[in-house]
């Protein structure tokens, strides 16, 4: 079927540490996937962090930056140097943007992310 | 302009009981999500509505769940009988879709649901 897998939680990074959140995905009936990632950060809702929606490019939003790659089936989440203000729950989703699935998501379990000041 | 509103918050219902969830889009949104979120299964969704037609009413969902769009800005999501496996937070997001393009999910804060 179509799902997303992701690191598990909780992840812990020092402040300026770098980080890398793996997502892999798996598009048995999806034609065209689009990669997202979504981020909840403390006491406030969903929210779209970035997206990708052709295979071989990079999204980039607030630092974080994503690769669709279609070889390996993959869109990990990766910043240089992290903040304590990113501190937050990251989502990896799967979309279809064909037919009557356009606008479903798959998302992954989640990743909670502490960075220690 | 105002997010995806959600009420209630939080709700605690008996098992047995029916409990009704709202949401209000964000106006203009014509795509609306219903999601239940768990610790174990993660976010799973419940009904997608296109227009205001139902596009999607969540499989293994169906049985005691009713998601209805009553106008462009209003949707309510019944369970009925409530179990304690129904305990969740549930999700509502809008999205303006255009055309065939992908269109961003807003995602409103969320109804805690407690089944005892």
């Amino acid at each position: 079927g179509d799902s997303v897998t992701q690191t598990e939680g909780p992840v812990t990074v020092s402040e300026s540490e770098s980080l890398i959140i793996n997502c892999t995905y798996s598009a048995t009936s999806i034609a065209y996937p689009n990669l997202f990632w979504y981020v909840r950060y403390p006491g406030e809702g969903l929210q779209l962090l970035l997206k990708v929606i052709t295979a071989g490019q990079k999204g980039s939003s607030r630092g974080f930056e994503a690769t669709y790659n279609k070889e390996t089936t993959s869109f990990h989440l990766q910043k240089a140097s992290v903040q304590e203000s990113d501190s937050a729950v990251y989502y990896c989703a799967l979309g279809d943007r064909r037919g009557s699935a356009l606008g479903r998501l798959h998302f992954g379990a989640g990743t909670q992310l502490i960075v220690i000041p | 302009d105002a997010g995806v509103t959600q009420t209630p918050r939080h709700e605690v219902a008996e098992k047995g009981q029916t409990i009704i969830l709202k949401c209000e889009p964000v106006s203009g949104h014509n795509d609306l999500f219903w999601y239940r979120q768990t610790k174990i299964q993660g976010l799973e969704l419940l009904s997608y509505f296109r227009s205001k037609s139902l596009m999607e009413d969540g499989g293994a969902f169906k049985d005691r769940f009713k998601a209805e769009m009553l106008n462009s800005s209003f949707s309510t999501l019944k369970i009925q009988p409530t179990e304690p496996k129904d305990s969740a937070v549930y999700l509502c997001a809008s999205s303006l879709r255009l055309g065939v393009n992908y269109a961003e999910q807003f995602f409103g804060p969320g109804t805690r649901l407690t089944v005892l």
